[in-house]
């Protein structure tokens, strides 16, 4: 079955503790992206990658990290959460083109 | 910059009814636009993709149309069910140089009473 999966699915951390969510596709699509999404914000790019090695800032980069040595994975580092990194978070991936996006389940964390 | 806007941003119709969301752009140079839709708390679950060469795409009680031209897209629901009830989010396809992007509206909050 085609998907992305992201983990954790929940996380509540503190202030400051390094925490890393991955995300998986199994399309071997080479692009893939973190959104956010806050209540009257809506969903924001933060990261996306065309391939292997190449990654570049979405709209709302700030206090994220993202890198992509393997084709399937494109895991979001937060070096040091804060509080208003607090959201949902989703994965994406496609094959380029005039392709559909795909969207994995998304992860909530909360900040303390 | 693409900018989506989406109305209404809520709706509550009686179950059984026939209705029209709509979404509409600024740029449009788009690939494709995505309906989704997004159940509380929970994911995006993809409806219809319209690539931008097409007018409509369907699936089953669900069509969506696009004109480019006046930068609108709408999702026309038939004979509208309780489990309709969600967030319905219509996303625009740019390609900004080498950055393939969603841009999402904050979506029509939809409410079917039984």
């Amino acid at each position: 079955e085609a998907q992305v999966t992201q983990n954790p699915r929940y996380l509540i951390t503190v202030t400051g503790k390094k925490l890393t969510v991955t995300c998986s596709q199994n399309m071997n699509h080479e692009y893939m992206s973190w959104y956010r999404q806050d209540p009257g914000l809506g969903l924001r790019q933060i990261y996306y990658s065309m391939n292997v090695e190449v990654t570049d800032k979405g709209d709302v980069p700030e206090g994220y990290k993202v890198s992509r040595k393997e084709k399937r994975n494109f895991p979001l580092i937060l070096e040091s959460p804060s509080p208003n990194q607090t959201s949902l978070y989703f994965c994406a991936s496609f094959a380029g083109g005039y392709n559909e996006q795909f969207f994995g389940p998304g992860t909530r964390l909360t900040v303390l | 910059k693409q900018e989506v806007t989406q109305i209404p941003a809520a709706l509550s119709v009686p179950e059984g009814e026939n209705l029209v969301l709509n979404c509409s752009f600024t740029d449009s140079a788009i690939y494709n636009l995505q309906w989704f839709r997004q159940d509380p708390g929970k994911g995006l679950t993809s409806l219809l993709l319209i690539q931008s060469s097409q007018r409509e795409q369907t699936s089953g009680r669900l069509n969506a149309s696009l004109d480019k031209s006046s930068g609108r897209s709408t999702l026309y629901i038939a004979a509208s069910q309780p489990g309709d009830s969600a967030t319905y989010l219509c996303a625009c396809f740019n390609s900004g140089g080498s950055n393939y992007k969603l841009t999402f509206g904050k979506g029509t909050l939809l409410t079917v009473n039984p």
